[in-house]
C-alpha cells in the first residue's frame, strides 16, 4: 500500500472556525491532490500540487487554500469553515508517466478525513 | 472541458452473472488515461483497472475488463462472474495531460445472492 496518511481522520467543528487537514506521503510522488466526496457528486478536485510550492486550483476551490512546503506534506486549510464544507476529504498522490511507460500512474488515496461543520 | 459521465446511479446484478458499468468521457487532450476505482462501504478507494488512450487492446485485470471505444469516448467496466464482495460504489476517472484526474459521480453496484 502507498504510504499516505491523512490527519485528522475525523473532525467536528463550528461554523467560522479555521480547519487544517494534513496529508503526508512517504512515496516521494510529485503530484498531490485534495478531493472532496459528496453524495451525488462523486469526487471533486479542490486543489492540487505539481511540486513544492507549486499548486493550482481545482473545480471547487472557493473557501479553500493549500500549501506544500515539502514534497511529503500537502495541507488543506478552510479559513472559515461553513456547513457546506461538511464532507469527506481525500488526499491522493500520483506520478506522471510517459505514453510508453508500463506504470499506469494511477492515483493512490489516503483513507479520507470526515469533516463536520456545525 | 474535461468531463466524466456515469449515467447509472445504481445497478443490481445476480451473483455469478456479468455486469457492465457505463462511463463516457469528454476531452480535447491528445492523450489521456482512463481508470476505474472501487469504493466499498468501508470507504477506501481501490484502483481496479487502467486504459491508456493509445492502447490498442482493451485492458483486463482478472474478472475486470475495460471496454474502450475511443471513437464513442466510452470506457465501460465489465465485471464477470459477480461476487457478493463486488457490492460497492464504482468510479470512472480520467487523467488529463495536466495530470489532473476527473471523476464521474459513481455507480452503486449491488450483487444479489
Amino acid at each position: 500500500d502507498a504510504g499516505i496518511t491523512q490527519s485528522p481522520r475525523h473532525k467536528v467543528t463550528e461554523t467560522g472556525t479555521p480547519v487544517t487537514l494534513r496529508c503526508h506521503q512517504t512515496e516521494n510522488h510529485r503530484y498531490m491532490y485534495w478531493y472532496r466526496q459528496d453524495p451525488g457528486h462523486g469526487l471533486r478536485l479542490i486543489h492540487y500540487s505539481y511540486g513544492v510550492k507549486d499548486t493550482d486550483k481545482g473545480e471547487v476551490s472557493d473557501g479553500y487554500s493549500v500549501s506544500r512546503s515539502k514534497t511529503e506534506d500537502f495541507l488543506l486549510t478552510l479559513e472559515s469553515a461553513t456547513s457546506s464544507q461538511t464532507s469527506v476529504y481525500f488526499c491522493a498522490i500520483s506520478e506522471k508517466v510517459g505514453l510508453a511507460a508500463k506504470n499506469t500512474g494511477e492515483l493512490f488515496f489516503g483513507e479520507g478525513s470526515r469533516l463536520t461543520v456545525l | 472541458a474535461q468531463k466524466i459521465t456515469q449515467t447509472q446511479p445504481g445497478m443490481f446484478v445476480q451473483e455469478k452473472e456479468a455486469v457492465t458499468l457505463d462511463c463516457t468521457y469528454d476531452t480535447s487532450d491528445p492523450s489521456y488515461g482512463l481508470f476505474w476505482y472501487k469504493q466499498p462501504s468501508s470507504g477506501e478507494m481501490i484502483f481496479l483497472i487502467y486504459q491508456g488512450s493509445y492502447d490498442q487492446q482493451n485492458a483486463t485485470e482478472g474478472r475486470y475488463s475495460l471496454n474502450f471505444q475511443k471513437a464513442r469516448k466510452s470506457a465501460n467496466l465489465v465485471i464477470s462472474a459477480s461476487q457478493l464482495g463486488d457490492s460497492a460504489m464504482y468510479f470512472c476517472a480520467m487523467r488529463a495531460v495536466s495530470n489532473q484526474f476527473y471523476f464521474g459521480t459513481g455507480t452503486s453496484l449491488t450483487v444479489i445472492p
